[in-house]
């Protein structure tokens, strides 16, 4: 089946630095992934759409400046988070969306920041 | 935009229960409806999923039924086990083009 690969599953970093995070489908291409950020006990929460060498499109109040974005290829999204603070700790998740006949949506094992 | 909601939020049966969680959806553009599992500290694990051209789809002990007039579909687990125990999200797409937008989440508990 499809699978996808998040990494790292955990990070704590320290207030002011940045933080890559990947996200890799391994069996399928994808033209699109969508990253989500999760906090403690909430649903997800789409934070922007990411698109195969075009600029991801961001959700209302995501500051794209600080959540870069980069999708250089068909199977490898990645998301920066630049100046991290206290306030960006949380759960965050990839999805892509499969370029099949049978499209469907498939979620990483997802990244837990921690911002000291 | 899509908007999802979710019922009940918590939810508790004991061993061999059914359990039925319910979801309602705005945009009638929506046709594609997927279920998730999402166990603690872990991304979500799509568990079905049922498009706008049928009203029912089955996979063992799990059940999705679409009531497009209504807007609203349901998930219904039987003979419930304790490892059902986490806690389900439904979402909302369509066609795939867009993200999907998810509901509030329910958290089951299975009492053995």
């Amino acid at each position: 089946g499809a699978v996808v690969s998040q990494h790292p599953s955990r990070v704590i970093c320290k207030s002011g630095t940045s933080v890559k995070i990947e996200c890799r489908s391994l069996d399928f291409q994808a033209t699109t992934m969508f990253w989500y950020r999760q906090f403690p006990k909430q649903s997800l929460m789409l934070m922007a759409t990411s698109n195969e060498g075009s600029k991801a499109t961001y959700e209302q109040g995501v500051e794209k400046d600080k959540f870069l974005i980069n999708h250089a290829s068909l199977t490898l999204s990645t998301l920066t988070v630049t100046s991290a603070h206290p306030e960006d700790s949380s759960f965050y998740i990839c999805s892509a969306r499969n370029d099949g006949i049978n499209y469907g949506y498939t979620f990483g094992s997802g990244t837990r920041l921690t911002v000291v | 935009g899509e908007n999802v909601e979710q019922h009940p939020s918590t939810l508790s049966v004991q061993e061999g229960d059914s359990a039925v969680i319910k979801c309602t959806y705005s945009d009638s553009a929506s046709n594609y409806f997927p279920w998730y599992k999402q166990e603690l500290g872990k991304g979500p694990q799509l568990i079905i999923d049922i498009r706008s051209n049928v009203g029912e789809k089955k996979d063992q002990r799990i059940a999705v039924t679409l009531n497009k007039t209504a807007k609203h579909f349901s998930l219904h687990i039987t003979e419930t086990q304790p490892e059902d125990s986490a806690v389900y999200f439904c979402a909302a797409s369509d066609t795939g083009r867009r993200a999907l937008t998810f509901g509030s989440g329910t958290r089951l508990q299975v009492q053995p």
